[in-house]
């Protein structure tokens, strides 16, 4: 079945540096891909996403760009601050396999930057 | 506009014991969903609801776990008897369509944290 693998955490950084987590999936057919974030205390939020194949999802500074031939979609971006301080989970809709709007998650990265 | 509410968000009960949670979902929004997760563990889909009538509850758990959104709107999610590994928070997302090949966002509200001891 369709699945998605996502790098394990914690990642720790310091404020400004480069940040990449990985993602890779697994679908039957052409799913949609996302990342959402959740910030401690709070409800999970849709950070981006990408519908097809090359498409770039950005938000906040965040990028992600779906990549088929690798079925990679890894997240990044550029000068991490303080408060991006989350966990992140990559994941994935399939309308082939999956339908009806259902989402899969992976197991989320914890990220923590420090000043 | 009001975000999805849910309640409780904290819950300890023991084992054995039945526990219920409830959602409402964003105004107007048809599908609605609940995800458990488990600490470490994404979110996996428990049911999946359009309108009041289900679409996918192919991953509860249904001699424990039981669901119902009777009128449309809110839903509450039951288990009886609890057992130690469905300490998770479970959550409920909406969405305003769930049907389709083009994704609808769902809608997280902040959880109710499960503790069974």
């Amino acid at each position: 079945g369709d699945s998605v693998t996502q790098m394990e955490g914690p990642v720790t950084l310091s404020e400004e540096a480069f940040l990449t987590i990985n993602c890779t999936y697994t679908a039957t057919g052409y799913p949609s891909l996302f990342w959402y974030v959740q910030y401690p205390g709070e409800g999970l939020q849709l950070l981006l996403k990408a519908t097809k194949a090359d498409d770039k999802g950005s938000n906040k500074g965040f990028e992600a760009t779906y990549r088929k031939e690798t079925t990679s979609f890894h997240l990044e971006k550029g000068s991490v601050q303080v408060s991006d301080s989350a966990v992140y989970f990559c994941a994935l809709s399939d309308p082939v396999s999956g339908g009806y709007n259902k989402l899969i998650f992976g197991a989320g990265t914890r990220l923590a930057v420090h000043p | 506009e009001a975000g999805v509410a849910q309640s409780p968000r904290y819950k300890i009960i023991e084992k054995r014991q039945s526990v219920a949670f409830w959602c409402n979902p964003i105004s107007g929004h048809a599908t609605l969903y609940w995800y458990q997760q488990i600490l470490g563990q994404g979110p996996k889909l428990l049911i999946q609801f359009q309108n009041n009538g289900v679409v996918d509850d192919s991953q509860l758990p249904k001699d424990r776990f039981s669901a119902e959104r009777l009128k449309g709107v809110d839903s509450t999610l039951k288990i009886q008897p609890a057992k130690l590994e469905d300490s998770a928070v479970y959550l409920c997302a909406s969405s305003s369509r769930g049907a389709g090949a083009n994704y609808n966002e769902q809608f997280f509200g902040p959880g109710t944290r499960l503790t069974v001891l």
